[in-house]
């Protein structure tokens, strides 16, 4: 596609539901970044993806978060029993290689009930 | 670790003036990039300018450029003949040359922009 897409745009859901949020990078791009943006706050880096594997895995808050990358494209990032403090922008982007300038999605809004 | 901060939650512009923002960085790293993004209320991060640390010249992209002061840590954004589509959330961003690639964001400085 032309540009990174996200889905859902909106997400509400009750406190203590399992959410799965999706990215699809830009055709061809091997590296993507999950990021979040708490209302009023930069965003926070999440995980990064080479093709399938994640080799920084370091900003994903609690085991309640887990992301995969299938056939070095789609990205989905799971939160399970979410709370509250989950309410945020969930921020993709992605990148031709590692190192070029990473191009984000519009992002999904997930508030928590 | 590596911090970004910017002190300036919001700034206010007159259409056609000239506007600064701020953005200072701590790191112990000497090779680093630095970018300035923007956020329209689409949410949508748009890459504006970027500065490898480098590089001794300041980066210049149309009606936006830097002043990159390394040894002050150092970064502001200078938007000139500033227009009404300039309005948003500008993020400034740090990352490593080194083995991580992820980004590191101030808090944003949210800019207006008056007719």
């Amino acid at each position: 596609g032309a540009g990174v897409s996200q889905s859902p745009s909106n997400k509400v859901t009750e406190k203590g539901k399992d959410v799965e949020l999706r990215c699809d990078p830009i055709s061809g791009h091997t590296a993507l970044y999950w990021y979040r943006q708490s209302l009023g706050q930069g965003l926070e880096f999440l995980i990064y993806f080479q093709g399938n594997s994640a080799p920084d895995k370091s900003g994903l808050p609690s085991d309640r978060f887990s992301a995969e990358r299938t056939g070095g494209s789609v990205s989905t990032l799971t939160i399970q029993r979410t709370q509250q403090e989950d309410s945020a922008v969930y921020l993709c982007a992605s990148s031709l290689v590692r190192g070029q300038p990473q191009h984000f999605g519009d992002g999904t809004r997930l508030s928590i009930l | 670790a590596q911090t970004v901060t910017q002190s300036q939650p919001e700034m206010s512009v007159q259409e056609a003036e000239t506007v600064t923002l701020s953005c200072t960085y701590d790191t112990s790293e000497s090779d680093y990039y630095l970018f300035w993004y923007k956020q329209p209320p689409s949410r949508q991060m748009i890459l504006v300018i970027r500065q490898e640390a480098y590089k001794q010249q300041n980066a210049t992209e149309n009606r936006f450029s830097v002043n990159f002061q390394k040894a002050a840590k150092s970064f502001s954004l200078k938007i000139s003949d500033s227009q009404l589509g300039d309005a948003a959330m500008y993020f400034c961003a740090y990352r490593s040359a080194g083995d991580t690639d992820k980004l590191i964001f101030g808090t944003g400085t949210r800019l207006q922009v008056f007719p």
